[in-house]
Formats: C-alpha cells, structure tokens, sequence
C-alpha cells in the first residue's frame, strides 16, 4: 500500500513569514512529485512539481525534493493571506504510469 | 473554454435516481480521470482512461459507471447511489507518455445522495 502522509494542521504563520509544508513517502520507487492547492469548496489547483533531488524554485514557492530521505516539502516566503488554504502533496511512482497517491492535505492559515 | 470543465456544478439525487456527471478537457489531453473527495480522507481514484480505453479501476462499485467517448469527454453515470456516496467529484487530464506527469483539475460536482 502505498502511502503519503502529511500533518492535517493548521499551520498557522503570520503574514509575511515563511510557511514550512512537509510531506513523506511510503514508495522508493515514487519518481514524481507534486504539491496542489485547495480553497475551501474548490478544486486542488497545481502549483508545483518536481522530478529531482534538490530545490525547484517558482516565484515565493520553493519545492525541495530528497528521496533518500522520502521526503518533499513546499516552502512559501513572503506568505500572505490568500495563501490560506489545504495544500495536497501528491506522488507518483515507478511503474503507476499516470497514477497519482495524494495525502490528506495539510490546511495552512497566514494571520494578519 | 480553457481547461477542464464538468457540469453539474452541484447534484442533489434521490437513491434510485439515475443521473450523469459530465466532464470536457480543452488541454489536448490523452488521459482522463475521475477522482472522489470526502470529508477528511486523501483523493481516492476511482477511474483512469488513456487513449480512451479504461486502464485502472479501483475496486469502485458497479453503481458507478464511467463511459470516454472520446479523449476529450468522459462521463460518469450514477445509479442506485448511497448516502455515502455523497462527496465532490473531480475530474482531470493529462498528457500521458510525454514524460510530463502533471494533472489538471475541473471545478468538481458537490453530489448530495438523500
């Protein structure tokens, strides 16, 4: 079975801090990985994947990707209150072709 | 229309209803999927089509039954439902076999079962 576990929160960090999202990983087989945003009574929209150990850097967001470890996190800077909402982390591996395992979210609030 | 779009938007039905959900991909997609989010709980994939052709089944119960026209359109037809089946169904595209494996969301369906 594979797995993708992040903490439920809410992470709570003040506007304009750095909010610090993690994700782990059951597979070592997982070869894509990617982090989805969700407001409340939405759909998940995509804001960043990654394919390689290392940092992806994509405007306030940073993906950091270390498959030795089985871990992915999302780094927002600057967080401001639109950043407010349940961030998915999503897997794919080896061999699942376009098969995507998502975790449960975990819901981010940035306070005035 | 951009994207990806599925209509209804919201769906009350009764348990012996019979009724479709409908989704449309504008990204030159060859992959299409239906998901199901409830309450506290992951995604769950319920269907996969590539290429039109139904690739993954999740162990998803016979009263839901998906149908892909074509690699544009894919429908999800309801019936004899339960309360429990009662979550947001969402759709999704991707380009399959180009290396990239990013999917695209529609809006959802809110399906109510009474």
């Amino acid at each position: 079975q594979k797995e993708v576990e992040q903490n439920s929160g809410p992470l709570s960090v003040p506007e304009g801090a750095i909010a610090s999202l993690n994700c782990t990983y059951s597979d070592r087989g997982s070869q894509s990985f990617f982090w989805y945003r969700q407001y409340s009574g939405k759909s998940p929209e995509l804001i960043m994947f990654i394919y390689s150990n290392g940092d992806k850097e994509d405007g306030r967001f940073t993906a950091q990707l270390n498959k030795a470890s089985q871990y992915v996190s999302l780094l927002i800077r600057d967080s401001q209150p639109s950043d407010s909402a349940t961030y998915l982390c999503a897997v794919g591996y080896t061999g699942g072709g376009n098969k995507l395992t998502f975790g449960t979210g975990t819901q981010l609030k940035v306070e005035l | 229309e951009t994207g990806v779009t599925q209509t209804p938007r919201h769906l009350v039905m009764g348990m012996t209803n019979k009724k479709s959900l409908k989704c449309e991909q504008h990204l030159g997609h060859n992959a299409m999927y239906w998901y199901k989010q409830s309450a506290k709980k992951p995604l769950e994939l319920m269907f996969v089509y590539n290429f039109k052709e139904q690739t993954e089944n999740n162990s998803v119960p016979s009263r839901f039954s998906p149908e892909c026209p074509n690699s544009s359109h894919l429908f999800l037809h309801l019936h004899t439902l339960q309360p429990e089946d009662s979550a947001l169904y969402l759709c999704a595209s991707s380009q399959e076999g180009s290396g990239d494996y990013e999917q695209y969301f529609g809006p959802g369906t809110r399906l109510t079962v009474t």
